[in-house]
């Protein structure tokens, strides 16, 4: 069965920190990985994606994730923090299994404080 | 332009009742979803439909109907409201495997 794990539930870190949010996946089959972001009472956006290609990703406000196949993970980065950056972060992972199907991971809520 | 629209945005109603929540997308796209959101944030895939038919019915009440008239549309209507409904319930749409979008949420408040 398929399943995200997102192992912190929260993230408290000073403005100009550096942040990792972690997301560990389980699945037997290729799949597609997503980070998305939930500013206070709006609905989720995307934030970055892996599809195919680089391992790498990076989002325009300075998050980056890295595709790990070997240890199943997509952990989001970002070298310095803003207040702004005050959000609940998921995880979501989508595989093929004769239709898409996408599970999220719990959340993890990224506190920043001045 | 909204690229997914829910109305309405808050329903405050009382236990019992049936009440409706639309969700309408202007992206083309062949797959709708309605999500719920809990106090926790843990979100909880309820229906997905592909092209107007239903390709996930997760775990819900059957008090719980989705609609899709059309692949722009996925209604959703609840009949007899309990207060374990109120929630955020989220519709979104998506392209096969690409990102899903997001409606703005409707803030469901069962009293």
């Amino acid at each position: 069965a398929q399943s995200v794990t997102q192992l912190d539930s929260q993230v408290p870190v000073f403005e100009e920190a550096p942040v990792e949010l972690r997301c560990n996946y389980s699945s037997s089959v290729s799949v597609y990985l997503f980070w998305y972001v939930q500013y206070p009472n709006q609905g989720l956006q995307l934030l970055l994606k892996y599809l195919s290609g680089s391992t790498l990703v990076e989002s325009i406000n300075g998050f980056e994730a890295e595709f790990n196949k070997s240890q199943t993970s997509f952990h989001l980065r970002k070298p310095s923090v803003h207040i702004s950056d005050t959000a609940e972060y998921f995880c979501a992972v989508t595989r093929n299994t004769g239709g898409f199907k996408t599970i999220f991971g719990a959340g993890t809520r990224l506190f920043v404080k001045a | 332009d909204t690229a997914v629209s829910q109305t309405p945005k808050y329903l405050v109603t009382q236990m019992g009742n049936d009440k409706s929540i639309k969700c309408e997308q202007n992206l083309g796209h062949d797959t709708m979803y309605w999500y719920k959101q809990d106090s926790k944030k843990f979100l909880k895939i309820m229906f997905s439909y592909n092209n107007k038919e239903l390709i996930i019915n997760e775990t819900v009440p059957n008090r719980f109907s989705p609609k899709s008239p059309d692949k722009a549309h996925l209604n959703l209507h609840i009949n007899s409201l309990e207060l374990g409904d109120s929630a955020v319930y989220f519709c979104a749409s998506s392209q096969a495997h690409n990102e899903q979008y997001f409606g703005p949420g409707t803030r469901l408040t069962v009293t």
